[in-house]
């Protein structure tokens, strides 16, 4: 199982671009790379998923460079209502049947005004 | 819509007496899953299940145990035996066997009177 590495916590103001990078060394040819968000006494909620290069949708980005040893969340202009913990988590997609996936501590997310 | 359901929100449990948290899913998944979660920490596996009537042990199964008798439920029964229950219990389903993106419940609180 691939191990990720990411910062315990991040501060920010309303408007900015966040980045939040998460390191996988030892990720796998199968694996993705998937984020989730979790707001207090919340379960976590899928983010964005990627395999190589750049994935967006309306919440998000993820760059994944060509080595795949890390990847960043970019979330545009963030509000108050992005303070959260982020977890970034690498698993492959179902076919090696061997489980599992790891929610590591996350960062948690601060947005100030 | 479709969604997990957890139930009740919050619990709180008596020295010695089993207490059982409900899940269930409209979301014709194969996959269930039980996490814990400690505050400022990440999520651990508990227990998780492939199919009906049958179920595997997570990194931290002491003290908890689990039936999967219905496609949709997969209740948690925290025992007697768990001599430190206080936490944050979330629930999860996938499609497949680990396949992403796991979906969450809402999570159940519970306490040691």
């Amino acid at each position: 199982l691939a191990k990720t590495t990411q910062p315990i916590s991040m501060d920010s103001y309303e408007g900015q671009e966040v980045n939040i990078t998460c390191s996988h060394n030892n990720i796998a040819t199968n694996d993705y790379i998937t984020w989730y968000q979790q707001f207090p006494s919340q379960g976590p909620r899928f983010i964005i998923q990627g395999y190589k290069t750049k994935v967006t949708n309306e919440v998000a980005s993820l760059f994944i460079p060509a080595d795949r040893k890390s990847s960043t969340l970019s979330l545009p202009r963030v509000s108050l209502s992005d303070t959260a913990v982020y977890y970034c988590l690498v698993g492959d997609d179902g076919s090696s049947n061997t489980g599992k996936l790891i929610f590591g501590q996350g960062t948690t997310l601060q947005v100030k005004p | 819509d479709g969604g997990i359901t957890q139930s009740p929100k919050y619990l709180f449990r008596k020295e010695g007496q089993n207490v059982t948290l409900s899940c269930e899913q409209n979301l014709n998944h194969d996959a269930m899953y039980w996490y814990r979660q400690d505050p400022g920490q990440g999520l651990r596996l508990i227990y998780y299940s492939q199919i009906v009537n049958d179920f595997q042990k997570g990194d931290i199964a002491e003290g908890y145990s689990v039936s999967r008798e219905k496609k949709e439920s997969f209740p948690l029964t925290v025992t007697s035996a768990q001599k430190n229950p206080t936490a944050f219990y979330l629930c999860a389903s996938t499609p497949g066997y680990w396949t992403q993106p796991q979906h969450f419940g809402d999570g159940t609180r519970l306490s040691i009177l």
